[in-house]
């Protein structure tokens, strides 16, 4: 079946440092990738998402491009704020199979991110 | 405003008392799901409905029901809960159920077994 996994965490950095966050991917077919923020105390809201191979998402400074050949989606940010210290979570969803929820997202463990001043 | 609502977001109880976590989106969204999650798992999904009166179980079914009768509401019944499912409950809504549709999600329920 799908699967998605993450780098391990915690991922602990100084502000303005540069950001990877490490994701790949098992998936039939041509899966959408995304990646979800979790603030503390809050729900999942999406980050960015990229729909096929060579794709690039972004949004708020982060950047993530759908390798279809490494089967990855690597989270990136060149300057991180304290603002994004959260957790980050890597998913996908995938080509239906028989029996299987069409829309259901697969994620990744989670990867918890602070940024210290 | 556009969102997922929880309620309670924090809940103790003890094993076997019958309980239920209500979730109503105002988005008009068809797509619904439950998903439960832990450290070092992730989120899994638990049930999910298509639209009114469409439901189906996700990976980790066992447990739990669900229903949906009206097309906002989507509770999660959990009719003799046990310590396993000492979890962080999320309800969450798309659109329709496609693979590019974002996914809104609620604040989260934090449950306790005892």
């Amino acid at each position: 079946g799908d699967s998605v996994t993450q780098m391990e965490g915690p991922v602990t950095l100084s502000e303005e440092a540069f950001l990877t966050i490490n994701c790949t991917y098992t998936a039939t077919g041509y899966p959408s990738l995304f990646w979800y923020v979790q603030y503390p105390g809050e729900g999942l809201q999406l980050l960015l998402k990229a729909t096929k191979a060579d794709d690039k998402g972004s949004n708020k400074g982060f950047e993530a491009t759908y390798r279809k050949e490494t089967t990855s989606f690597h989270l990136e940010k060149g300057s991180v704020q304290v603002s994004d210290s959260a957790v980050y979570f890597c998913a996908l969803s995938g080509v239906p199979a028989g029996g299987t929820s069409y829309g259901k997202l697969t994620f990744g463990q989670g990867t918890i991110l602070t940024v210290h001043p | 405003e556009a969102q997922v609502t929880q309620n309670p977001r924090y809940l103790i109880t003890v094993t076997g008392k019958k309980l239920t976590v209500t979730c109503s989106q105002n988005m008009n969204h068809e797509y619904m799901s439950w998903y439960r999650q832990d450290p070092g798992l992730g989120l899994r999904q638990i049930y999910y409905s298509m639209n009114v009166e469409v439901t189906d179980k996700g990976d980790v079914p066992e447990g739990y029901k669900v229903s949906r009768k009206e097309k906002r509401n989507f509770p999660l019944i959990l009719e003799s809960p046990s310590p396993n499912q000492t979890s962080l409950y999320f309800c969450a809504s798309s659109l329709f159920a496609g693979m590019n549709t974002e996914a809104f999600f609620g604040q989260g329920t934090r449950l306790t077994v005892v």
